[in-house]
């Protein structure tokens, strides 16, 4: 089955303890990003990945990081997580920027 | 910023079609535009996406008038599954993907 996962799903932590939220997808897309959804402002870009090795900044890439060593895999690393960092976050991935995208489960963080 | 202004809610009868607009007046002449929808806090679902011809699929159809100016997307047969907000997407700037804040969309029993 076509699809992007996520990890973890829920996670609550405290603030300044590094953590990674994993995301994969298995359909060879090229295009994957990330967003943060918070309530009123909808969904905002973190990062996006046009293919391996090539990263670039969303609208809101502050205080996260990622990398694309593969193509499958587009983890999102929060070096020193803090509250205002407390979102719900989606992995998705596309063939290309204007295709279809298709969107993770959404990982629901608490930085306490 | 995102280039397309949608209504922040709207209500329609269960049965009945449902017409969600959007305005996207500085769109460029090869632009696409694109809906998806969240049903509660889902990961967003690609509807349809159309550039000039109005276009069709099993979700939805899509309206985009002769000056590209705006679009209607028509959910023709509202269910109660259908309550979700729903994003137009027209810009994509640079290699950006920017989302609106969307319409939530109340269908009615």
């Amino acid at each position: 089955e076509a699809q992007v996962t996520q990890n973890p799903r829920y996670l609550i932590t405290v603030t300044g303890k590094k953590l990674t939220v994993t995301c994969s997808q298995n359909m060879n897309h090229e295009y994957m990003s990330w967003y943060r959804q918070d309530p009123g402002l909808g969904l905002r870009q973190i990062y996006y990945s046009m293919n391996v090795e090539v990263t670039d900044k969303g609208d809101v890439p502050e205080g996260y990081k990622v990398s694309r060593k593969e193509k499958r895999n587009f983890p999102l690393i929060l070096e020193s997580p803090s509250p205002n960092q407390t979102s719900l976050y989606f992995c998705a991935s596309s063939r290309g920027l204007g295709n279809e995208q298709f969107f993770g489960p959404g990982t629901r963080l608490t930085v306490l | 910023d995102a280039k397309t202004t949608q209504p922040p809610s709207m209500d329609c009868a269960e049965g009945r079609a449902a017409n969600l607009p959007c305005n996207h007046s500085t769109i460029s002449g090869n632009e696409y535009v694109y809906w998806y929808r969240q049903i509660h806090s889902q990961g967003p679902q690609y509807i349809i996406h159309g550039l000039k011809n109005n276009e069709t699929n099993e979700m939805a159809s899509l309206i985009i008038t002769e000056d590209r100016k705006s679009s209607t997307l028509i959910l023709p047969h509202a269910t109660l599954r259908d309550t979700a907000v729903y994003y137009c997407i027209v810009r994509v700037t640079d290699d950006k993907i920017i989302f609106g804040k969307g319409t939530r969309l109340h269908i009615l029993p």
